[in-house]
């Protein structure tokens, strides 16, 4: 099945730029997700690439693939304290009716002043 | 439209009582899922629906019922409940589309002594 791996913290000054890593195992065509999860909250999609793209970007937020090392970063330019969230990455597989997605276990990133 | 409305936010159980959490959508999604959020453990899929009249186990099923009688709601049932169930519960929607983005309901924190 699919396995999906996160850190699980990232510390960065406000106005850094912010680096999320994830990897994941499944190798068929698939959809790879960042959601953000504020505080007493439930998860909102922030962006998502298909597993045939290398780069998505959108506004502040750029995503890489690399399908050969099967690792998704997210980064986050001109990082704000309103980024401070925890960030899961998802899979989804496309075989089987591509019904479930498979989370990481989420970075809590922590911006300070 | 009040997307995925979750309810009890909060409820404290005593082991072997049994519970109902349940989750209403005004999005006429097909597709609805829980999950339930550990600390570091990310987000574990217990049951799915593809729609009305169909379910399916997710990784973590075990000591949790589902039914879908309705496109709207997705009852999330606990028999028996144990300390082990102690967590965040998150009932999420999606469209049949594909790029699959879940909207999440605010969860419901359940703890069991």
């Amino acid at each position: 099945g699919e396995d999906v791996e996160q850190s699980l913290f990232l510390s960065v000054r406000e106005g850094d730029s912010s680096v999320i890593n994830c990897t994941y195992t499944d190798s068929s065509s698939t959809y790879l997700y960042w959601y953000k999860q504020e505080p007493g909250a439930g998860l909102q999609l922030l962006t998502y690439i298909f597993s045939n793209m290398d780069m998505k970007q959108d506004q502040r937020l750029t995503v890489l693939l690399n399908k050969k090392d099967k690792h998704l970063s997210l980064r986050i330019a001109d990082t704000q304290t309103g980024d401070s969230a925890i960030y899961f990455c998802a899979e989804r597989e496309l075989t089987g009716g591509g019904n479930k997605l498979t989370f990481g276990t989420g970075t809590q990133l922590k911006v300070e002043l | 439209n009040a997307g995925v409305t979750q309810t009890p936010k909060f409820r404290i159980l005593k082991i072997g009582q049994s519970m109902t959490l349940q989750c209403t959508q005004d999005m006429n999604h097909n597709y609805m899922y829980w999950y339930r959020q550990d600390p570091g453990m990310g987000l574990k899929l217990i049951y799915y629906s593809v729609g009305a009249g169909i379910t399916d186990k997710g990784e973590v099923p075990n000591g949790y019922n589902v039914s879908r009688s309705t496109t709207e709601d997705f009852p999330l049932r606990l028999e028996l409940a144990a300390p082990s169930q102690t967590s965040v519960y998150f009932c999420a929607t999606r469209t049949g589309g594909n790029t699959g983005e879940l909207f999440f309901g605010e969860g419901s924190r359940l703890t069991v002594l």
